[in-house]
Order: structure tokens, then sequence, then C-alpha cells
């Protein structure tokens, strides 16, 4: 079964602009989170999408959206790029049945540098 | 404080060793408790998956929940070059497959061979 799949995994882009970054879950996987990676804050989350409707949200600004495709794929927009937005963003799936030891299993990541 | 803390490490062990690696919480309504090994690299990988408190084995791997300290730990036994990587404790109240894991900073562990 193959795993979550994310692409670009690199990209470089400077101040000011904006970056698309799309993921692939799990066969089978209705729910779609992304998270920012960065060695001074760690894992943080993003937001979660589940059949094609944003779940929840964590506390990032406006610049940063998403959306999930009837196929349960997902993308995620940062607009006006600021340096800080440099990282690793991490897309993870789930079933989200509700079912004993359903979790999120995560991608390799795209590893977004603003310069 | 932050809601989950996690000791950074590095921590440096023998093959074969005992690891503990350790993660505090502050929000009592966390649940359902994660932990995730990330080598460099590479998206975090679930290693063991547990609701409430009590204990859960998987090979060489235990994981350990006591919801009355809000303390969790995950025991590595007889470990490897391999198990060299970053562990990350995550949890959630909502339910580990639904968004927004709470993470740890991550421990970054290195087995000496």
């Amino acid at each position: 079964k193959a795993g979550v799949t994310q692409t670009p995994r690199y990209l470089i882009k400077t101040r000011g602009q904006q970056v698309t970054l799309s993921c692939s879950p799990i066969s089978g996987h209705r729910s779609v989170s992304w998270y920012q990676q960065t060695p001074g804050q760690g894992l943080q989350f993003l937001f979660e999408y589940f059949s094609e409707t944003q779940r929840n949200k964590g506390n990032f600004p406006g610049r940063f959206s998403g959306r999930q495709f009837s196929n349960s794929r997902s993308e995620m927009n940062v607009s006006t790029l600021e340096l800080g937005d440099s990282a690793l963003y991490l897309c993870a799936s789930s079933r989200s049945s509700g079912g004993a030891g359903d979790t999120q299993y995560f991608g390799p990541g795209t590893r977004l540098t603003v310069l | 404080q932050k809601e989950v803390e996690q000791d950074p490490g590095p921590l440096s062990v023998p093959e074969g060793a005992i690891v503990s690696l350790n993660c505090t919480y502050s929000n009592s309504a966390f649940q359902y408790f994660m932990w995730y090994r990330q080598y460099s690299r590479k998206g975090p990988e679930l290693l063991m998956y547990t609701y409430s408190s009590g204990n859960k084995e998987d090979g060489r791997f235990t994981a350990q929940v006591d919801k009355s300290s809000k303390y969790i730990s995950l025991f590595i036994r007889d470990s490897q070059p391999s198990d060299s990587a970053t562990y990350l404790c995550a949890m959630s109240a909502q339910g580990g497959s639904q968004g927004n894991l709470i993470f740890g900073k991550g421990t970054k562990l290195s087995v000496k061979p």
C-alpha cells in the first residue's frame, strides 16, 4: 500500500511570492492534516480537512490556506511568503473512522526555503 | 507553560542500552498519546499509539501513560544504531485520527555501536 506522497519535495521561493504544496493521502484515508516543522517551534498544526471541509484549524495567519478535493487529495497555499515561512511542511492522513488505533500517517514533507 | 514539554537531548547511549524518553503535559483533556520516530530528512513514522492510561508493548518498544501525573514515557530495550533518530511525543483530546495533534519538540537519540 503506497504511503502519503507530497510534491514537490524541495522548493525555493523569494519573499512576497506565493506557493502551493500538494499531498496525496493513503488510499482509503479521508482526512488530511498539514503541519509546519521548524527547529525553533517544532511541529505545529496548520489545519485539517475531511470530506472537502476544514474540520480543525491551528493558530496560523490567513496567508496559510488549504483545500481538499473529492478524491481526498489536498493542497495548501501560502501567499505573500515571509522569511519565517521557511520550514518543512508535512502532510498526514488518517481513515478518521473513529476505530481503535486510527491515527495519522505522515508523508516525507516539502522543504520550503524562502530567500 | 507549553502544553507538551519534552527534553530535546541530545541523548547518547551505547548499543544494547535501555533508553527512556519522556514527555509531560498540562492539558488534562488529552486522552490519545502517540510516539513518532523521525529520521533526518524524513517525515515522522508512527511507533506507538495508546489511549488513556496504561502500558503498551510492541517488540522492543514499551509506551507508558500516567494521566494522574500527566506524564508519558517510551522505553526502548536493546537499543540499536538504527534507533538513532529524533523521537516525538504527540497527544490529542479528540482522537489520534483527527488533526490537531500537539507535539513535543522531540528528543534526538544517538545509539553508538
